[in-house]
């Protein structure tokens, strides 16, 4: 079936103007999951949705992201007054987001919307 | 909480030796743990997972991992080295009681000499 998608796959934006990304998981999957990956670098946790709970926001680095998920689908990120330390690889995964101690959801990782801001 | 080190940020060997890339792990709870590979400008690929069942698991393209909680380690081995082993690995723990969210490494680029 399909993977997880992304879009656009790169984005090359000015400096102070917006940005939306878009990420499609895989269906049924009720843990959605943003990362930001700067070059050479490891991955840095953004943001957590898992079905219709509150979600997980303790990784956005500023409230210039923000983040929507409709229901268990399509999800956007959205970056304000884009600055050049916000160029990097954003990632998208998802999974099967259980808890009660259920473990060994992997997650399902896009192929990344590379940002380059001038 | 959970926290995952990777101790050594780069990795070189040689065609046909040993791998051993290591990592130690951090967890409040019996955790379940994820090598990942990532290939230049390719997406991240599960290699393998541990999630309490036998301590010594296999994955894609003979790379093994064995869980050892008395270490609080999961290093990720391979016994013969090819050229495309060359990427970067990251060692994850994920939470079982929080939705599985997961806990990354700062990851090891491994480099594979002729």
């Amino acid at each position: 079936g399909a993977g997880v998608s992304q879009s656009p796959s790169n984005k090359v934006t000015e400096k102070g103007k917006d940005v939306e990304l878009r990420c499609d998981p895989i269906s049924g999957h009720t843990a959605l999951y943003w990362y930001r990956q700067r070059l050479g670098q490891g991955l840095e946790f953004l943001i957590y949705f898992q079905g219709n709970s509150a979600p997980d926001k303790s990784g956005l680095p500023s409230d210039r992201f923000s983040a929507e998920r409709t229901g268990e689908s399509v999800s956007t990120l959205t970056i304000q007054r884009t600055q050049q330390e916000d160029s990097a690889v954003y990632l998208c995964a998802s999974s099967f987001g259980t808890s009660g101690g259920r473990r060994g959801n992997e997650q399902f990782f896009g192929p990344g919307t590379r940002l380059t801001v001038l | 909480a959970q926290s995952v080190t990777q101790l050594d940020s780069h990795v070189s060997v040689s065609e046909g030796t040993p791998v051993l890339l290591r990592c130690n792990y951090s967890s409040s709870y019996s955790p379940s743990l994820f090598w990942y590979v990532q290939h230049p400008n390719k997406g991240l690929q599960l290699l393998l997972k541990y999630t309490s069942a036998a301590t010594l698991v296999k994955g894609i393209n003979g790379f093994e991992a064995e869980f050892k909680k008395s270490e609080t380690s999961f290093h990720l081995t391979k016994p013969s080295a090819h050229m495309s082993d060359a990427a970067e690995y990251f060692c994850v723990v994920s939470n079982p009681y929080n939705f599985n969210k997961f806990y990354f490494g700062s990851g090891t680029k491994l480099n594979v000499k002729p």
